[in-house]
């Protein structure tokens, strides 16, 4: 099956700091990349869309000057939580994708927690 | 995007079929059924997928009903390791958003000893 990895696992930052996550399609070329988020007890929820080499695309009601996400590479992904605050503390999950017709694996997640 | 109801909990006990059901009544002909799972803490894990037939592979059976209106997932002998949430996702059709997967709130399924 296809991997996908995330780093870090975990990351405590101070409030205001910047958190790099990092997301790599380990076997396969991901043409696109997906960012959610997770809450406590809740579901995941879609942030964020990106096709390597295009801008990405957020939901509606996602700052993208907050989470700031480059698709560089067909294997990297990177999401950047800019001026974390306590409320951005959260499980971050990527997933990718060979095409649009393939299915859709996810990485292991990061927990961000802001002090 | 279709929606999808799944029960919000269901129990198995250990060695036993666990059948977790999905509603999807407002499903279009060219949208798939996916299944995921998440274990506690961790990300979310591939299951299986189906289109109009019934699949199986080495993890869980999928039965989907002539109409498409509805589906279940089968783990045929639940361990303790089974427990985690269980969603269905109806994913849309590549040419529309792009196919992205929408998580509701699963089924959360406890296998017991």
């Amino acid at each position: 099956g296809a991997v996908v990895s995330q780093h870090p696992s975990r990351v405590i930052c101070k409030s205001g700091t910047s958190v790099k996550i990092e997301c790599r399609s380990l076997d396969f070329q991901a043409t696109t990349m997906f960012w959610y988020r997770q809450f406590p007890k809740k579901s995941l929820m879609l942030m964020a869309t990106s096709n390597e080499g295009s801008k990405a695309t957020y939901e509606q009601g996602v700052e993208k000057d907050k989470f700031l996400i480059n698709h560089a590479s067909l294997t990297l992904s990177t999401l950047t939580v800019t001026s974390a605050h306590p409320e951005d503390s959260s499980f971050y999950i990527c997933s990718a994708r060979r095409s649009s017709q393939e299915t859709q694996y996810f990485g292991p997640g990061t927990r961000l927690l802001v002090l | 995007d279709a929606k999808t109801t799944q029960p919000t909990s269901m129990d198995c006990a250990e060695g036993r079929a666990a059948n977790l059901p999905c509603n999807h009544s407002t499903i279009s002909g060219n949208e798939y059924v996916y299944w995921y799972r998440q274990i506690h803490s961790q990300g979310p894990q591939y299951i299986i997928h189906g289109l109009k037939n019934n699949e199986t592979n080495e993890m869980a059976s999928l039965i989907i009903t002539e109409d498409r209106k509805s589906s279940t997932l089968i783990l045929p002998h639940a361990t303790l390791r089974d427990t985690a949430v269980y969603y269905c996702i109806v994913r849309p059709a590549r040419f529309i958003r792009g196919g992205k997967l929408i998580f509701g709130q699963g089924t959360e399924l406890s296998v017991k000893p």
